[in-house]
Order: structure tokens, then C-alpha cells, then sequence
């Protein structure tokens, strides 16, 4: 059974820090892998998608590493900004679709 | 990105009663949708993969015939809660798995059961 761990489990930072998010998981079968963000009380934004095939995948300021062998994935925010203030959640897919959920980080980027 | 709609965006109902939750692809087609189910503070918790054309398949734990799905066209799904009680009470959310294997999801349902 797949398992998902992301930590920190909180992050406070002030505005213009450079953010390492780490995530783990369990059975290194997996088809892809997503980075989402939540704000409160609403549904999951995809950041990047990541296919098991890849290392890594960028969007603007985000960045997100793959190392599918030990089961790791790393997303990296630059330069934060008040607006990345969310809870940014990590999914390992596998063949069938299902994505699988950490806890999330929740992160607050203060002005 | 691709754009998934649920509706009703919020709903309070009295114990006992049916709730229906609609989870459409506006703009691609998804044989597959699935269901999550958030508890406040707590991550997403999948429900069941609601496949076009099909029954179900409802994770363990989930019981399908409180929960009723039905994925009749290619754009739509749909989830009933029967019967709700206080502790259905949670935010529902729908997602739908694009032909680039990406997952995107509705802006949720809160549904509150006095």
C-alpha cells in the first residue's frame, strides 16, 4: 500500500526565501507524479506533473525533482511570495489513475 | 489547464436525506473520474474511481450503497450521499484524469448534514 510523507509538515517563511519541500513514498511503481496546491477551503490547483520517465519539470518559479528509485520527489519554490501562502500537496499516480495524498505542507510566506 | 465544475458548491441538508454532487469536464472528455472525500486539517481521502460506461470501484472502507455513483457520459459524474447524517459531513471532491495521464480536480462541495 502506497504511503506519502511530506515534511515540513509547516513552513513560515519570510517573502523572498528560496523553499525546499520534500516528499516521499513507499512503492517506487508509480506511472507519474503531481504537485498540487490547496487554499483553504477550496479544491487542488496542479502545479506540474511529473512522468516517471523524467527528472525533473519547471513552471516559472517552481521546480519540481524526481528520484523514483528511492521513492523522493522535491519541489522548490524561489524567490516566495505572499501569493504562495497554500498548502501544497504531493501525489504519487499509479497505473490506474489513483492518485495518492501526503498530509501536505502548509506553508505561510509572510510580507 | 483543463477545467472541472462541481456543483453545488456548498449544501446543508437534514439528517436523512439525499444529497446529489454533479462533477463535470468542461472541456476534454474523462472516461475516468474519482472521488475524494477532506475532513478539516486532514488530507484528501480517495473514495471511489468512477469509470464511464461502469460500475464504481469503491476503495476499501467506502460504503457504494451510501454513496451511489454514476458516470453516464463522458463529461459527467455524479455522487449521491444517501441517507446523510452529521458525520457524511465533510468537503467532496471530484477529479478527472485527462489523456496527458493529469489529474484535475473541482473546486469541491462542502456539505454540512444537521
Amino acid at each position: 500500500k502506497q504511503e506519502v510523507t511530506q515534511i515540513p509538515a509547516a513552513l513560515s517563511v519570510p517573502e523572498g526565501e528560496n523553499l525546499v519541500l520534500n516528499c516521499s513514498f513507499t512503492d517506487s511503481a508509480i506511472y507519474n507524479l503531481q504537485w498540487f496546491r490547496q487554499d483553504p477551503g477550496k479544491g487542488l490547483t496542479s502545479l506540474l506533473l511529473i512522468q516517471s520517465s523524467q527528472r525533473e519539470q519547471t513552471s516559472g518559479r517552481l521546480n519540481a525533482s524526481l528520484d523514483k528509485s528511492s521513492g523522493r520527489s522535491t519541489l522548490y519554490i524561489a524567490a516566495s511570495q505572499p501569493g504562495d501562502s497554500a498548502t501544497y500537496l504531493c501525489a504519487p499516480v499509479n497505473q490506474g489513475g489513483k492518485l495518492i495524498f501526503g498530509q501536505g505542507t502548509e506553508l505561510s510566506v509572510k510580507p | 489547464g483543463a477545467v472541472v465544475s462541481q456543483h453545488p458548491s456548498w449544501v446543508i441538508c437534514k439528517s436523512g436525506t439525499s444529497v446529489k454532487i454533479e462533477c463535470r469536464s468542461l472541456d476534454f472528455q474523462a472516461t475516468t473520474m474519482f472521488w475524494y472525500r477532506q475532513f478539516p486539517k486532514q488530507s484528501l481521502m480517495l473514495m471511489a474511481t468512477s469509470n464511464e460506461g461502469s460500475k464504481a470501484t469503491y476503495e476499501q472502507g467506502v460504503e457504494k450503497d451510501k454513496f451511489l455513483i454514476n458516470h453516464a457520459s463522458l463529461t459527467l459524474s455524479t455522487l449521491t450521499v444517501t441517507s446523510a447524517h452529521p458525520e457524511d459531513s465533510s468537503f467532496y471532491i471530484c477529479s478527472a484524469f485527462s489523456d496527458r495521464n493529469e489529474q484535475f480536480f473541482g473546486p469541491g462541495t462542502r456539505l454540512t448534514v444537521l
